[in-house]
Parts: structure tokens; sequence; C-alpha cells
């Protein structure tokens, strides 16, 4: 268990309504990521963050924003939800210097 | 454009066999490569790794073996269990890419089914 809670674990929305997913971690670690997991995609890195107020945009960043003002906690949000945006999305940690991330169990989210 | 491939979305193997995972990159230059194990409704978790310096890396029953020159590496679990039903992923972590460590970039992922 890397420390890492998402919130909700379900989300359901309309299309066009704004949402904030939190990803928390209780270790103190640097690099953390949001990753959305779609059928025949795989995980696909959506923003990252090396340090609080610092981020930087993955592969899919489009239609979606992040913020990390403290060390802990990590959001990412839609700011007018798609139905594309229908998917599963994983936050993640980086270990120290190492390369292996671990990530969180998840937030299943339903744009309608 | 894929840099990561996992060609075999799918993969059957009885139990007490050996399970083989593939796994194909585009980009010379990462230097890391990970595997990771998805059940459902649950986050992926880091199952192996290897240095793009190494050929083999083994624990327990599964090893993972890298060909820099084919580009290519795979994992192989010996025996396969029931248990190690699951989305299996391939990883590669890229230096130019987000800092000293590099960002993660994956596969599709291959789903394994052990039968009994």
């Amino acid at each position: 268990d890397a420390g890492i809670t998402q919130s909700p674990r379900h989300k359901v929305t309309e299309t066009g309504t704004p949402v904030t997913l939190r990803c928390h971690q209780t270790e103190n670690h640097r690099y953390m990521y949001w990753y959305r997991q779609d059928p025949g995609h795989g995980l696909r890195l959506i923003h990252y963050s090396y340090g609080v107020k610092d981020t930087d945009k993955g592969e899919v960043s489009d239609g979606y924003s992040v913020s990390r003002s403290k060390t802990e906690d990590f959001l990412l949000t839609l700011e007018s939800a798609t139905s594309s945006q229908t998917s599963v999305y994983f936050c993640a940690i980086r270990e120290g210097r190492g390369f292996t991330v671990h990530f969180g169990n998840g937030t299943r989210l339903t744009v309608t | 454009d894929q840099q990561v491939k996992q060609n075999s979305p799918s993969l059957s193997v009885q139990e007490g066999r050996i399970s083989i995972l593939n796994c194909d990159y585009t980009n010379s230059m990462f230097d890391y490569f990970l595997w990771y194990k998805k059940y459902p409704a649950e986050g992926p978790t880091f199952l192996i790794s290897i240095s793009s310096i190494k050929d083999k890396n083994e624990d327990g029953r599964f090893t993972v073996f890298l060909n820099k020159s084919a580009k290519h590496l795979s994992l192989h679990i010996v025996p396969s269990q029931p248990g190690d039903s699951a989305v299996y992923f391939c990883a590669a972590s890229d230096p130019n890419y987000g800092g000293s460590q590099g960002n993660l970039i994956f596969g599709k992922g291959t789903k394994l089914s052990v039968k009994p």
C-alpha cells in the first residue's frame, strides 16, 4: 500500500458540468501523476507534478487541469465534462529517486 | 504513434505451464522497463522491472528478459497459477520526458487467463 487515496471512487456526472477528482498521499512523495485507462488504450498520462505548484502536461491533457497546493494532494479538474472523458482515472506516486510508480485504486467517472 | 506495444490483447494458458507476455518498443532511449499487473476494480500493481543495462531479472516465478537489439522484452511466469489471471501492462521510462527518472509510457495491456 503506497498510501494513496482517491476520491470519489465512483462518480456520474452530466456533460458540461465541472468535476474535480482528488488524490491524497500520506508519504510525502514529490512526484504525482494522473493517468486514465480506457479499453484499447492502456494507461495514458494526463498531467503530472514534480512538487508543490509544479505541474506539467502529459500526452492527453486537453480538457483537464491540475493543481497541487500541498505535497499530499493532487487535484484533477475537468472544467466542462464531455462523454469522451468517461474513463477510469488513476492517481500514482513515484517513490523517491526510483523508477517505480505506485497507483491508487482509481476513480470510475461516467459522463452522461 | 505507439512507443510501447503489446501486440497480444489476450493470452490463455493452462495452470502449471509457462506464460510468456511480450512487449516491443520503438525508442532506444528508454532506460528502464517495468511490468504491472492489474485486477478488475483495482489499480495496477508493480510486478518486476529491469534496467536497460541488464538482459534478465528474476523474482520468484517472474522473470523479465530484455533484448535491446530487438527492442523487445518479455515476462515469463513459471509455473502459471489461476491467481495470475489479470491484465499485464508493460511500461518504459523515457529519460527525456518528465524529469530525471522519466515518465512511464505504457502499452495497452495483455489479458492473461490461467485455466485450472
